[in-house]
């Protein structure tokens, strides 16, 4: 089974600022045929269920705001929110579907300073 | 636009049996894959099983493999996970989700979840 380790588990940024989420898989997640990386990350509020917001590890779910992007390839991965927002208090999952199993990443908490 | 509508979930002793149900609108149900995705109060996401989208593949993560059967109704629209033997460790709410019928499974489409708590 591939291991999705997240870093950190918990995270306080102040309004407008950056922050950054890093997911490490333990093994790579690209695909030597087509070229992607088999990543995903979602957003999940309190009381509700998970939102995708990017897939192929770079690529923003329709309805997303550009605020959020995503990057990396192989076995190391970054979910970056540009400049945080009130509404964007979460927990962040990085999910990877190279092979079954799928697995997630164990959460950041992503709270305002 | 999508909506997942899960069911079934409840109070129930270890060693028991509950069966989910998760009712799809929105979209062509038959066309797309579906996934159950549990997650234990205050803790993470954990994937459970996936059926194709007409039912001919099937796989289940090993911590519910030989409890549980994941399986769908297309004629309904409806997806079902019947849950055997039931454990503490299974108290969670499960997730009904739908992947994008590529044979990428991301989950695009997300229900509400149902409670299942296994007590005594």
């Amino acid at each position: 089974d591939i291991v999705m380790t997240q870093s950190p588990d918990s995270l306080a940024v102040s309004l407008g600022e950056r922050a950054t989420i890093n997911c490490k898989p333990s093994q790579s997640v690209l695909y030597s045929s087509n070229k992607k990386n088999y990543l995903a990350w979602y957003q999940q509020k309190p009381g509700q269920p998970p939102k995708l917001l990017i897939y192929w590890a770079s690529t923003r779910q329709s309805g997303v705001p550009d605020r959020f992007s995503g990057s990396g390839s192989g076995t190391d991965f970054t979910l970056t929110i540009s400049s945080l927002q009130a509404e964007d208090v979460a927990v962040y999952f990085c999910q990877q579907y190279y092979s079954t199993p799928l697995t997630f990443g164990q959460g950041t908490k992503l709270e305002i300073k | 636009q999508v909506q997942l509508v899960e069911s079934g979930g409840g109070v129930v002793q270890p060693g028991r049996s509950l069966r989910l149900s998760c009712a799809a609108s929105g979209f062509t149900f038959s066309a797309y894959g579906m996934h159950w995705v549990r997650q234990a109060p205050g803790k993470g996401l954990e994937w459970v099983a996936i059926i194709s989208h007409d039912g001919s593949s099937i796989y289940y993560s090993d911590s519910v493999k030989g409890r549980i059967t994941i399986s769908r109704d297309n004629s309904k629209n409806t997806l079902h996970l019947q849950m055997n033997s039931l454990r503490a460790e299974d108290t969670a709410v499960y997730y009904c989700a739908k992947d994008i019928a590529t044979g990428s499974y991301y989950l695009d489409g997300w229900g509400q979840g149902t409670l299942v708590s296994v007590s005594s």
